[in-house]
């Protein structure tokens, strides 16, 4: 399956660290992108990076990716309470996106 | 601003019992999704409209259709509610496919009773 998989399925920090979610994949991909949802609310992209590209950076968030191991990580920085949501890797693979399950990530005050 | 615009956002329907989603947009954007997304899981794609094309997921059931009268609308149609669809459902648009970083409305919450 192209669906990518996340994980952990849960995260539970601290305010102040860093968290960091896997994402897994199958098969090829043009692109990987990181989305975010607020609970009960639609997904918010985040960033996106190409197959070509090994690390993007936006803000806090640095995202990685590595073709030959068919994974990506997002990382967040000093996460702060407000960073509470689920986190979402998409894969798009010709046209063709699918997300995984996502990782649900607690940052407590 | 521009922006996806779902409308209920919670809709409740009895068993059997059509009943429409509503998804707008302001980005004049070519495509427009219809996501269906059960509690925990990852978003499920239904269908997209790329203009005016309409393309459907393989597993999508034929309980759903979908409508896009023009640029700016696309409905999602349940024709016969069963308890399994109560979900959540997410509209989305992008501005082409390939590289497309998707846009989403806040979503309806479909309770069926």
């Amino acid at each position: 399956s192209q669906q990518g998989e996340e994980d952990p399925q849960a995260l539970s920090i601290q305010e102040g660290e860093n968290a960091t979610m896997n994402c897994s994949y199958k098969t090829s991909i043009n692109n990987l992108q990181w989305y975010r949802q607020n609970s009960g609310r639609g997904l918010v992209h985040l960033i996106l990076i190409r197959s070509n590209e090994r690390e993007k950076h936006s803000g806090r968030l640095r995202v990685t990716l590595d073709t030959s191991k068919k994974s990506s990580s997002l990382l967040i920085t000093a996460s702060r309470a407000a960073d509470t949501a689920s986190y979402f890797c998409a894969t798009d693979w010709n046209n063709d996106m699918r997300f995984g399950a996502g990782t649900r990530l607690t940052v407590k005050p | 601003d521009a922006m996806v615009i779902q409308n209920p956002r919670y809709q409740v329907t009895q068993f059997g019992k059509p009943v429409t989603l509503s998804c707008s947009q302001t980005l004049n954007h070519n495509v427009m999704y219809w996501y269906q997304q059960k509690s925990s899981q990852a978003p499920k794609l239904l269908f997209h409209y790329y203009d005016k094309d309409f393309n459907n997921e393989a597993d999508t059931p034929d309980n759903f259709q979908s409508r896009r009268p023009n640029t700016s609308f696309c409905f999602l149609d349940i024709r016969s509610p069963g308890l399994g669809d109560a979900a959540m459902y997410l509209c989305a648009t992008s501005e082409t496919l390939g590289l497309n970083t998707q846009y989403f409305g806040p979503g309806t919450r479909l309770t069926v009773l």
